[in-house]
């Protein structure tokens, strides 16, 4: 069964430091996102991204972020300056429409990111 | 924005009992997704129901959009069943928003 991976599982840096985290989302699939989840709490929305562009951000995601879609098959989140509230669980997803029609989003297992 | 309110935030159960986990959302949506969170914090899709009733094993799940909840059944739970339920669900934008999760854990 098609599934989202996500490389790498664990990844620890030190504060300031630029990290990519990266995705490979489902095949067929034409929207990709990102949400992040801090230790205890809820999953939040970072960004979606489709036809190469940011179709939406959270307030989350200010300039110290970004993504990128670099070929056909991979999707990338790179924080510039990582801080110690980055630290989180991160979580890409794909889907193969948008809402308003079948749009189940499946999520990949996670980078769990520590800022140092 | 939408607000999404799960309910009980925490169950604990004896293996083979049933439960029933609830979720409220403030407005229309055009997604709801229910979503098992293991213990190694993977989390798993469980059901794609904007609307009706589907039924997967032990588990099954009903969203009555009209009155904006949704019910997660678990029957017969297992061990394995431990870990965090969320619900999460979509208005009018790409976004999932998810609830503050139900957290399961099954005793043998």
């Amino acid at each position: 069964e098609p599934e989202v991976t996500q490389t790498p599982s664990h990844q620890v840096t030190q504060m300031g430091q630029e990290v990519i985290l990266r995705c490979v989302p489902i095949s067929n699939h034409l929207y990709f996102y990102w949400y992040r989840q801090i230790l205890g709490q809820k999953v939040e929305f970072l960004v979606s991204f489709y036809n190469n562009e940011i179709s939406e951000k959270s307030e989350i995601f200010d300039d110290q972020f970004s993504v990128e879609r670099p070929d056909g098959s991979n999707f990338t989140l790179k924080i510039r300056s990582t801080k110690l509230e980055d630290s989180a669980m991160y979580f890409c997803a794909s889907s193969i429409t948008t809402s308003g029609s079948y749009n189940e989003q499946f999520f990949g297992p996670g980078t769990r990111l520590t800022v140092l | 924005g939408i607000q999404v309110e799960q309910s009980p935030p925490d169950l604990i159960l004896q293996e083979g009992a049933n439960s029933t986990l609830r979720c409220n959302f403030s407005d229309s949506v055009n997604n709801l997704q229910w979503f098992h969170q293991n213990p190694w914090g993977q989390l798993i899709n469980l059901f794609y129901i904007p609307s009706g009733t589907k039924q997967n094993g032990r588990l099954s799940a009903t969203t009555v959009a009209t009155e904006r909840y949704s019910l997660l059944y678990i029957s017969s739970s297992q061990t394995t069943d431990s870990g965090v339920y969320f619900c999460a669900v979509d208005g009018a934008t790409d976004k999932l928003i998810f609830g503050t999760g139900t957290r399961l854990q099954v005793f043998p």
